[in-house]
C-alpha cells in the first residue's frame, strides 16, 4: 500500500504558460499532502504543505501566486505553475503522508519533469 | 531550526563490497522521525526505514542494516554486499512535528552511491 501517482511525468511548455501537475494517493486517503522541487543533482526543496480542504501553507520564498496548490480531495492535490518562465524548469515532485499532527512517513509520486523553452 | 547533514557525496564500491552511509542530524524536538529514502536514476523516492526518537534499537532487513544512536545524533545505513542496482542517491531525512506549520520533512543534501560490477 501507500502508492502515490503523479501526472504528467513530463512536460514541455512554452514560456508564459501555466501548466498543472495532479497528485493522487492511490491506496489511501491522503490528509497532508507535500510539494518539493529537485534541481539537478541536488536536494529536495519542500515548496508548500497542504491539508484537505485548507489554503496551502508556502515556504519562505516561494511565490504563493505563481505556484498554485489545490487540495481538493483526499486522494489529490495539483500544484499549477503559472506564466511558467526557463527558471520554472525543474522536477516537481508530490508527496503524501496519511495523518496530520504528528510526524509520519510521506510517500512520494515518481515526479514530473517541466521544461519551460 | 531542523539540519541533516550527510557528509559523503558521492561513494563509488566494486559489487559486493559494503557500503555504509553517515547521517548526522540536529533538531530541538524531543519527538521526531528519521528516515531513509532512495532515488534511483528514474527520480521517484522510494521509502526504505523510519526510526522515532524513542527507538534506538538497531535493524537489519535483508542487505541493509541502520545504526540509530541518538548520543551522536546519527542514524547511519549500512549496504551489505552491494549490487549494481543499488547505484542510486540516498537521502536521510528529518521529520518533526512543528506546530505552526505540520510536520516538515527535512531533508541531507543526499549521497550518491555508485556501484560498479
Amino acid at each position: 500500500g501507500a502508492v502515490v501517482s503523479q501526472h504528467p511525468s513530463w512536460v514541455i511548455c512554452k514560456s508564459g504558460t501555466s501548466v498543472k501537475i495532479e497528485c493522487r494517493s492511490l491506496d489511501f486517503q491522503a490528509t497532508t499532502m507535500f510539494w518539493y522541487r529537485q534541481f539537478p543533482k541536488q536536494s529536495l526543496m519542500l515548496m508548500a504543505t497542504s491539508n484537505e480542504g485548507s489554503k496551502a501553507t508556502y515556504e519562505q520564498g516561494v511565490e504563493k501566486d505563481k505556484f498554485l496548490i489545490n487540495h481538493a480531495s483526499l486522494t489529490l492535490s495539483t500544484l499549477t505553475v503559472t506564466s511558467a518562465h526557463p527558471e520554472d524548469s525543474s522536477f516537481y515532485i508530490c508527496s503524501a503522508q496519511k495523518t496530520s499532527g504528528s510526524p509520519d512517513t510521506q510517500y512520494f509520486g515518481p515526479g514530473t519533469r517541466l521544461t519551460v523553452l | 531550526a531542523q539540519k541533516v547533514t550527510q557528509a559523503q557525496t558521492e561513494i563509488s564500491v566494486v559489487e559486493k563490497e559494503d557500503v555504509t552511509l553517515d547521517c548526522v542530524y540536529e533538531t530541538r524536538d524531543t519527538t521526531y522521525y528519521l528516515f531513509w529514502y532512495k532515488q534511483p536514476p528514474s527520480g521517484e523516492l522510494v521509502f526504505l526505514i523510519r526510526r522515532n526518537s524513542f527507538d534506538e534499537q538497531n535493524e537489519i532487513s535483508g542487505r541493509y542494516s541502520w545504526n540509530f544512536q541518538k548520543s551522536t545524533s546519527s542514524f547511519n545505513f549500512t549496504i551489505t554486499a552491494s549490487q549494481v542496482v543499488d547505484s542510486a542517491v540516498y537521502f536521510c531525512a528529518l521529520s518533526a512535528y512543528i506546530k505552526a506549520a505540520g510536520n516538515k520533512l527535512t531533508f541531507g543534501g543526499g549521497t550518491r552511491v555508485l556501484v560498479k560490477p
